[in-house]
């Protein structure tokens, strides 16, 4: 069974730099065409997607917000961190992490964490 | 960025209904599109995937077709459990951008 779990602050202070982990069960970050994703979705609105990275080190990041964001894998531990740093109110957030896959050029994110709710305020 | 626009935003249908959600890019992502299906509370399922493959285990009478700007999701019967925010999703570049959903309330 494929499990993933986000954890990280509740509430960050303007400025401060955000950091979550995504801990992940039921596969490997070592397999092939398989990666993991950071997605996020303010208070009624859509989603976003933020980064991603893959077994073969190739990590991709949104353009605008390319310049705050790093992921990394610890794959001994199962784990995928996002750091998002000069954090502002409208990074107030549900953020997901997901399972991507790619089959012959087509990508999706077949299992999502529950999400946790991160809110910027002083 | 390639922009994704959903119609309608928003619908109302009985049990038992046939509705359809049309997802439109803004420029050809060929077949690369995903549709997602989210419940209040909870995170995103994904439903199709590559324009038309249904994700295991999800109904038959779920199904997306479409290509290159124009693609569509439709749900047929209509049951209780379908009421959700449906979301497109394009996987044809990154950033591998959303449309802004269509909320579907069953009667």
């Amino acid at each position: 069974q494929v499990t993933l779990k986000e954890s990280g602050p509740v509430v960050v202070k303007p400025t401060e730099t955000l950091t979550l982990t995504c801990t992940v069960s039921g596969f490997s970050l070592s397999s092939a065409r398989m990666g993991v994703s950071w997605i996020r979705q303010p208070p009624g609105k859509a989603l976003e997607w933020l980064a991603h990275t893959f077994s073969n080190e190739e990590d991709s990041y949104s353009p605008s917000l390319k310049r705050r964001l790093s992921i990394s894998k610890d794959t001994s531990k199962s784990q995928v961190v996002l750091t998002m740093t000069n954090m502002d109110p409208v990074d107030t957030a549900t953020y997901y992490c997901a399972r991507t896959r790619v089959v012959a050029a087509t990508y999706w994110f077949d299992s999502w964490g529950q999400g946790t709710l991160v809110t910027v305020s002083s | 960025d390639i922009r994704m626009t959903q119609s309608p935003s928003s619908l109302s249908a009985s049990a038992g209904d046939r509705v359809t959600i049309t997802c439109r890019a803004s420029q050809n992502i060929i077949i690369y599109l995903n549709w997602y299906q989210q419940k209040l509370g909870q995170a995103p399922k994904v439903l199709i995937y590559g324009g038309s493959s249904p994700q295991t285990g999800v109904p038959t009478r779920i199904s997306g077709s479409g290509s290159g700007t124009d693609f569509t999701l439709t749900i047929t019967s209509l049951q209780p459990e379908d009421s959700a925010t449906y979301y497109c999703q394009q996987s044809y570049s990154a950033p591998y951008t959303f449309g802004q959903g269509t909320k579907l309330e069953i009667k």
